[in-house]
């Protein structure tokens, strides 16, 4: 275990639907990350969070919304999602009190399928 | 800009037999290079970095890797392959323009599956 989990670890939507990924980080990290990986294309970065501040978000649809609360809790909100968006969606963190400097840890992911 | 590249979409050993997947990289200034790997239904796994120092990295699971600054590469290596080695494998680098105090983001590459067979 790398210390970062997420749930739920499978999620089956609508497209009308309301539902939230979580994760958590029991590293003592400061920084967190939402990753997209689908079939066959490089992870994408979605958003990035240093210090509870949101510090990038890769021109993600709005119908994706982070929240994080904390260092240690990271959110993805979801609603009226499409078919395309179905993914591993991989949570992250990394901080000075990690590995060293820029390692980030990766949760196992939630594979989310809209239907 | 940043960029990796991992010019094999996959890579087939036989078990025993020394293993490489490539990876090459493209930075302004002293690259930050990372290994990771990624096994069926799970995150990624950290293996290995290159920061500074000597060029010849060793990981966890007995992987290793080479920072050839003059070729821009860094090949992740093991002597033996383990049927078990089969996975989904990530180059990663550091990118300097979005560099932010020590958490500067990720570049994956697109991954290579290496498959190693009995």
């Amino acid at each position: 275990e790398t210390g970062v989990t997420q749930t739920p670890r499978h999620l089956v939507m609508g497209m009308t639907n309301k539902k939230s990924l979580k994760c958590e980080q029991h590293l003592g990290h400061n920084a967190m990350y939402w990753y997209k990986q689908s079939a066959k294309k490089p992870l994408e970065l979605m958003f990035v969070y240093n210090f509870k501040e949101q510090t990038e978000n890769n021109s993600v649809p709005s119908r994706f919304s982070p929240e994080c609360p904390n260092s240690s809790h990271l959110f993805l909100h979801l609603h009226t999602l499409q078919p395309e968006d179905s993914a591993l969606y991989l949570c992250a963190s990394a901080g000075l009190a990690g590995g060293g400097t820029d390692t980030q840890y990766f949760g196992p992911g939630t594979r989310l399928t809209v239907l | 800009a940043q960029s990796v590249a991992q010019p094999e979409d996959q890579v087939n050993v036989a078990e025993g037999n020394p293993l490489t997947v490539k990876c090459t990289y493209s930075v302004s200034g002293n690259p930050y290079l990372f290994w990771y790997v990624q096994y069926p239904n799970r995150g990624l796994q950290f293996l290995l970095k290159y920061i500074t120092g000597d060029n010849l990295v060793k990981g966890s699971y007995g992987f290793e890797a080479e920072f050839n600054k003059s070729q821009t590469s860094f090949h992740l290596k093991k002597p033996s392959a383990l049927v078990s080695d089969s996975a989904l494998y990530f180059c990663a680098v550091r990118d300097v323009v979005n560099y932010g105090g020590s958490q500067g983001n990720l570049i994956f590459g697109k991954g290579t599956k290496l498959s190693v067979k009995p």
